[in-house]
């Protein structure tokens, strides 16, 4: 089966402006979830969708970050204005959507924020 | 929320066998995986936990006490492409958090 698919695999922006990623997941996967991984550290929660519809954005910064997944299918990262500390790997992955189903991660869109 | 706590870096010979804790804090808790990470490369599932006990795949173990909050995993018969990052993360009321991973550098 085709993994998931991210795209650009790298970004660079200057501080202030915006950028957008863009994930399609595996095809059945109702479950769609965007990381953020600083270099060094553990994937970071930003937003998980169930189908077209959000189950958590608690982490998400959203005066500057917005996601979305209009179609239950494809979905969207974008942060306006960046900074400095969004340099990152910014990892989409998806899943069946049970509990028992481990997520399937793409290959990232790599951030850095000059 | 949750801590998920895991060492920063092991080290172990080729051949040799490596064990990697990770012990968590959680009021809801739907399971444990293990994640492999090559250096700039996503993350790959290894193993599931949710119930207590030993889950055994090959060269790699994954154990799990929920009552003690702890899970290892164990890496058999090293091999040089086993050196990468090992996430332990937990999910917690649907959501998966993981932890800041080990680091496992194998040598010669």
């Amino acid at each position: 089966e085709a993994g998931v698919a991210q795209s650009p695999r790298y970004k660079i922006i200057e501080k202030r402006q915006s950028v957008a990623f863009w994930c399609n997941p595996i095809s059945g996967h109702a479950t769609l979830y965007w990381y953020q991984q600083i270099l060094g550290q553990g994937p970071k929660l930003l937003i998980q969708f169930q189908n077209n519809g959000v189950v958590d954005d608690s982490q998400l910064p959203k005066d500057r970050f917005s996601a979305e997944r209009l179609k239950g299918v494809d979905s969207t990262l974008k942060i306006q204005p960046a900074k400095l500390e969004d340099s990152a790997v910014y990892l989409c992955a998806s899943s069946l959507g049970s509990n028992l189903d481990p997520l399937h991660f793409g290959n990232g869109t790599r951030l850095t924020v000059t | 929320g949750q801590n998920i706590d895991q060492p920063t870096e092991m080290t172990a010979t080729e051949g040799a066998i490596v064990q990697i804790n990770c012990t968590y804090q959680t009021s809801g808790f739907n399971g444990l995986f293990w994640y492999q990470q090559h250096a700039g490369e996503a993350p790959t599932f290894l193993s599931y936990n949710v119930l207590d006990g030993l889950e055994e795949k090959g060269r790699f173990s994954s154990f799990l006490s929920r009552s003690k909050g702890y899970s290892y995993l164990l890496l058999k018969e090293l091999q040089m492409k086993d050196s990468a990052s090992y996430l332990c993360a937990v999910r917690e009321w649907g959501k998966l958090q993981f932890g800041a991973g080990t680091q496992v550098v194998v040598t010669p």
